[in-house]
């Protein structure tokens, strides 16, 4: 049962480089989201999906591009990474309106 | 904008003891729901427990339980019989019922259980 999984786990990028933070979840859900967890700040919504088709920004989402892919698959782009995007970045999934969401394992992205 | 505090960087405690941690939010909303999330050393993030504001009655979850005020605006978590295991960052999480999904979290609590 995977339930949320991102890729990768782990990333190290220079200035100014581009990347996609994968995700895909298989539990049928409706809605997607991106957090990025800084310390001593919890973690903090940048995109969200709520269906296929649509996405909307979130608290912090300067500096990041979102795809809805397909119903399973939500992407997160860099195009220009900057150090102040050091951070670790959770995939999320809710089946519907005020259920739980469910979290992926998180990618640890590191901007030199 | 809702906001959701929490007052304790790091709480520690001696294993088998009971332990509380707080949590107090702000929302004109009247219709809510609360969560508290578990995040080990692993990364995860493990849903503990879910409250609803209209219900009176507090969430329970095996030794995990919630003393929810809701005049108060206060949804505290208290562990017992604490195990080595419940050693985690525990965030508090608000989101509302308006068809706007989203998760507002608190800056955590890093709980330590002592052997």
């Amino acid at each position: 049962n995977a339930g949320v999984t991102q890729t990768p786990k782990f990333q190290v990028l220079k200035t100014g480089q581009s990347m996609t933070l994968q995700c895909a979840q298989d539990m049928n859900h409706n809605s997607m989201y991106w957090y990025r967890q800084d310390p001593g700040m919890g973690l903090r919504l940048i995109y969200y999906s709520a269906s296929e088709g649509t996405t909307d920004k979130g608290e912090v989402p300067n500096g990041y591009n979102v795809s809805r892919l397909n119903k399973r698959e939500f992407s997160l782009r860099l195009e220009s990474a900057a150090p102040s995007q050091t951070s670790v970045y959770f995939c999320a999934s809710q089946e519907y309106s005020n259920q739980p969401q469910h979290f992926g394992d998180g990618t640890r992205l590191s901007i030199l | 904008a809702q906001t959701v505090t929490q007052s304790q960087p790091e709480m520690s405690v001696q294993e088998a003891e009971t332990v509380t941690l707080s949590c107090t939010y702000d929302t004109s909303e009247s219709n809510y729901y609360l969560f508290w999330y578990k995040q080990p050393p692993s990364r995860q993030m493990i849903l503990v427990i879910r409250q609803e504001a209209y219900k009176q009655q507090n969430a329970t979850e095996n030794r995990f339980s919630v003393n929810f005020q809701k005049a108060a605006k206060s949804f505290s978590l208290k562990i017992s019989d604490s195990q080595l295991g419940d050693t985690a960052m525990y965030f508090c999480a608000f989101m509302t019922n308006f068809g706007n999904e989203k998760l507002t979290f608190g800056t955590g609590t890093r709980l330590t259980i002592i052997p």
